[in-house]
């Protein structure tokens, strides 16, 4: 089993519409949750941090369920700027490494 | 201000002929990352420094080694490079803040190409 596992994807949504990703972890000892954003040919780059609490950054909202070792990423009123690959990030503690997921490619379609 | 820098952003390099890609930081983060990612896959973590400390993943080829001669420096050395091993080669660093939270950067990353 992957340690990070995403929907598969690729996601393809009008314009304005609410979409969800998905994203599980296997490893309980986890500690840091992230979702970084990848353009095609690009370097990922950190789209916001996931606590526990759950967190929200304008149209981009975050939730972590340690419990279902289970994280998500709301994105409302998609923009056509919002295509691209969505990667779910976990530090797992002691390690001090990042693990990916294998992303999930968004497509917003005008 | 770019942070995380890569050089060279694009490499070209015969099948077998070693090959060096350099990383460098100017944020003093004591984490520092080699990522191979391949078309339309994941970042796969190659091996990572924790100061000194060097930790290989296990799955890495031994084709693979690193160097890093300082805190803001890190290579990553291809020893006889196969057509498989061309990817975008990326870079980051992570540093752990007072409040607990993790901050990382990554550079823009080399291409690697495999003649």
């Amino acid at each position: 089993r992957k340690e990070v596992e995403q929907d598969p994807g690729p996601f393809n949504v009008p314009e304005g519409a609410t979409v969800a990703f998905n994203c599980t972890y296997s490893n309980s000892a986890s500690q840091s949750f992230f979702w970084y954003r990848q353009d095609c040919r690009k370097e990922p780059k950190l789209l916001m941090s996931v606590y526990s609490s759950g967190n929200e950054d304008g149209r981009f909202t975050a939730q972590l369920n340690r419990a279902s070792q289970y994280i998500s990423l709301l994105i409302r009123d998609s923009k056509l700027s919002d295509s691209a690959t969505y990667l779910c990030v976990v530090i797992i503690q002691g390690a001090q490494k990042l693990v990916f997921g294998q992303g999930t490619r968004l497509t917003i379609n005008p | 201000d770019a942070m995380v820098i890569q050089n060279p952003r694009y490499q070209v390099t015969q099948f077998g002929k070693p090959v060096t890609l350099s990383c460098s930081q100017t944020l003093n983060h004591n984490v520092m990352y080699w990522y191979q990612q391949k078309s339309s896959q994941a970042p796969k973590l190659l091996f990572h420094y924790y100061d000194k400390d060097f930790n290989n993943e296990a799955d890495t080829p031994d084709n693979f080694q690193s160097r890093r001669p300082n805190t803001s420096f890190c290579f990553l050395d291809i020893r006889s490079p196969g057509l498989g091993d061309a990817a975008m080669y990326l870079c980051a660093t992570s540093s752990r803040g007072e409040d607990g939270q993790e901050t990382q950067y990554f550079g823009p990353g080399t291409r690697l190409l495999v003649l």
